[in-house]
């Protein structure tokens, strides 16, 4: 069974700039996750989507994310513009069976 | 709201030592989860448990549902499990998102 894909992996950009991750679920899960790490602390939840609808969003701050699930499979997570603090690992998740799978992490540094 | 309380915060532990990392939750839950980060960030799941106590290798996760306590056990510990341990429980039913502990920083030296 393949796993959560997230790409970037890495990332460094200026603050005011733009950047978008990308996250492919496992194929069936309906529920899909995008988590903030910063470090040293466990993740905070961003964004809950299930199937192309969000579930709950009320973490996301909306003046600079955004995130959308068009077909109910992938997932894009865009800051715009970034700022210093939102340097951290985005984890994206999925659920099936109970069972949480999570992605490598997009590590974000805004300089 | 779920709050997750993990203990202790770092460990560092001589290669063969046997670990015990705690969680403690204040709400009910259906299942809690411990997962295992490295330093690339990505996180793999080890064990989701609801009850009683489940085995993988050297891992045993154990779970007290009355007192709403979780331990991870790493019995014949060795460099290549050093990581950060978190335990995550649900907010709700269903599928709802997981709220997580800060995590154990393990480091095992040989």
């Amino acid at each position: 069974e393949a796993g959560v894909a997230q790409s970037p992996r890495y990332k460094i950009i200026e603050k005011r700039q733009s950047v978008a991750f990308w996250c492919n679920p496992i194929s069936g899960h309906a529920t899909l996750y995008w988590y903030q790490q910063i470090l040293g602390q466990g993740p905070k939840l961003l964004i809950q989507f299930q199937n192309n609808g969000v579930v709950d969003d009320s973490q996301l701050p909306k003046d600079r994310f955004s995130a959308e699930r068009l077909k109910g499979v992938d997932s894009t997570l865009k800051i715009q513009p970034a700022k210093l603090e939102d340097s951290a690992v985005y984890l994206c998740a999925s659920r099936g069976g109970g069972e949480a799978f999570f992605g490598q992490g997009t590590r974000l540094t805004v300089v | 709201k779920n709050e997750v309380e993990q203990s202790p915060q770092n460990l560092t532990a001589q290669e063969g030592e046997f670990i015990t990392i705690n969680c403690s939750y204040s709400v009910g839950i259906s299942a809690l989860h411990w997962l295992q980060q490295h330093p690339g960030g990505g996180i793999v799941s080890l064990f989701m448990l609801s009850s009683g106590k489940k085995k993988h290798g050297r891992l045993i996760a154990t779970i007290n549902i009355q007192e709403k306590h979780s331990s991870l056990h790493i019995t014949a510990s060795h460099p290549r499990d050093s990581a950060v341990y978190i335990c995550a429980v649900p907010t709700g039913a269903g599928n709802t998102p997981l709220v997580f502990g800060k995590g154990t920083r393990l480091s095992v030296i040989a």
